[in-house]
């Protein structure tokens, strides 16, 4: 069975730091790696989505990293802002969930 | 579109009742999920569908747990009996295809809580 770790599991930055969170998988047999933000009391927005033939995907201020053989991914959050404050999930094959990193990004 | 509408937003019931939670998806798509945030398991995937038909129901718990797709625009999800464990964020999402990133939209949730 698929098992999905998040580190950390929250994480506190000042703003216009870069940051980096970390999502790690057991089975390198997957067709794509998603990463979501939550927020307080709302449902999952989506972020980037790496198909497994993919590096990486960037969009804006975010990076999102792919290495299936070492069962890993990275999302890199550049110049951060108080408004990235969320919590950030990564989901393999839309069906597996790490447990989330809280990041709260402090003025 | 207004996205996809989960109802009701808060459910308070008591142990034992039975407890029905709604989803409509998105016009169009074709897959639906249903899902279960707890601090404890975080979220996790309990069933999902494909053109109304369960493709996936290894995680629903147990069979006080049922989930039902009678047209492209509605489902359910039904507890009965309920218990306090069951206490959790249910969310649903669909998607245009199952690994369309674009088409893949959640609910904002039903917050059952079982006393």
């Amino acid at each position: 069975k698929q098992e999905v770790t998040q580190i950390p599991a929250a994480l506190s930055v000042p703003e216009g730091e870069n940051l980096v969170l970390n999502c790690s998988f057991t089975d390198s047999a997957i067709y794509n790696l998603q990463w979501f933000r939550q927020d307080p009391g709302k449902g999952l927005t989506s972020l980037l989505l790496i198909q497994s033939s993919q590096r990486e995907q960037t969009s804006g201020r975010l990076n999102a990293s792919l290495d299936k053989s070492s069962g890993r991914s990275t999302l890199y959050i550049a110049a951060s802002q108080p408004g990235d404050s969320a919590t950030y999930l990564c989901a393999v094959n839309n069906m597996r969930f790490g447990a989330g990193t809280r990041l709260t990004v402090k003025p | 579109d207004a996205g996809v509408i989960q109802s009701p937003r808060h459910e308070v019931t008591e142990m034992g009742q039975e407890v029905t939670l709604r989803c409509k998806p998105i016009s169009g798509h074709d897959y639906l999920f249903w899902y279960r945030q707890t601090m404890m398991r975080g979220l996790e995937l309990l069933i999902y569908f494909n053109n109304n038909v369960p493709i996936d129901d290894s995680g629903m718990p147990e069979d006080r747990f049922s989930a039902k797709m009678p047209n492209a625009s509605f489902s359910t999800l039904k507890i009965q009996p309920s218990e306090p464990r069951d206490s959790a964020v249910y969310f649903c999402a669909s998607s245009l295809i199952l690994t369309d990133f674009y088409g893949y939209t959640f609910g904002s949730g039903t917050r059952l809580t079982v006393v």
